[in-house]
């Protein structure tokens, strides 16, 4: 059974660096093709992409925040962090991670997501 | 980039009715395309990939169809449970993208 939950801080100030951390379990990152996203909502409105990591340390970010994101992995604590930077009230939302079944084959879709954390960005 | 456009962005009907929730991309996306359900408060549950590919679990009334440029996601016959909001989402090895969200509301 696969499950994935996020964590973090819930409130962070403009300008502040936000680390969010995804702990799954059901899955290992160690197995080919398998992949972890992070995936934000501002409240009401769409999804949005941010941020791939796969078993092999490849690494995928949005180009439109590309300079603000940073995604790595704990293989041995079955963890993946993302780190943004430089924070801003628009960048309130709830941040979801998910995971990619094979990138090798056709299964690049997110089939499995966690509960959401949502993130406030105020002063 | 691709831009995924979703219509209508709100949808009004009643249990029982079949509707029809369209996806166009900006390029073509072949059938890299995945559509997902969303309830308040809740987590996307994934429900077509491939474009038109059941994902296991998902009640049959549910298929998607298209390929290239636009998509479609139909329900038979909506039943209480299905309304919610729902996502159209390109996918490959180096992004992903979606659409705006279409929300299906009870008339």
């Amino acid at each position: 059974q696969i499950t994935l939950k996020e964590s973090g801080p819930t409130l962070v100030k403009p300008t502040q660096t936000l680390t969010l951390t995804c702990t799954f379990s059901g899955f290992s990152l160690r197995t080919g093709g398998v992949g972890v996203g992070w995936i934000r909502q501002p409240p009401g409105k769409a999804l949005d992409w941010l941020a791939l990591i796969f078993w092999d340390d490849d690494k995928r970010y949005s180009p439109s925040l590309k300079s603000r994101l940073t995604i790595t992995k704990d293989t041995s604590k079955n963890q993946v962090v993302l780190t943004m930077t430089n924070m801003d009230p628009v960048d309130t939302a709830t941040y979801f991670c998910a995971h990619l079944p094979n990138t090798r084959s056709s299964k690049r879709y997110f089939d499995y997501w966690g509960q959401g954390i949502l993130v406030t960005v105020s002063s | 980039d691709i831009q995924m456009t979703q219509s209508p962005s709100t949808l009004s009907a009643s249990v029982g009715d079949r509707v029809t929730i369209t996806c166009r991309a900006s390029q073509s996306i072949s059938d890299w395309l995945a559509w997902y359900q969303q309830k308040p408060g809740k987590a996307p549950k994934l429900l077509i990939y491939k474009a038109s590919s059941l994902e296991s679990g998902v009640p049959s009334r549910f298929s998607g169809s298209g390929s290239g440029t636009e998509f479609t996601l139909t329900i038979s016959s909506l039943q209480p449970d299905d309304f919610a909001t729902y996502h159209c989402q390109h996918y490959n090895s180096y992004s992903h993208t979606f659409g705006q969200g279409t929300k299906l509301e009870i008339k």
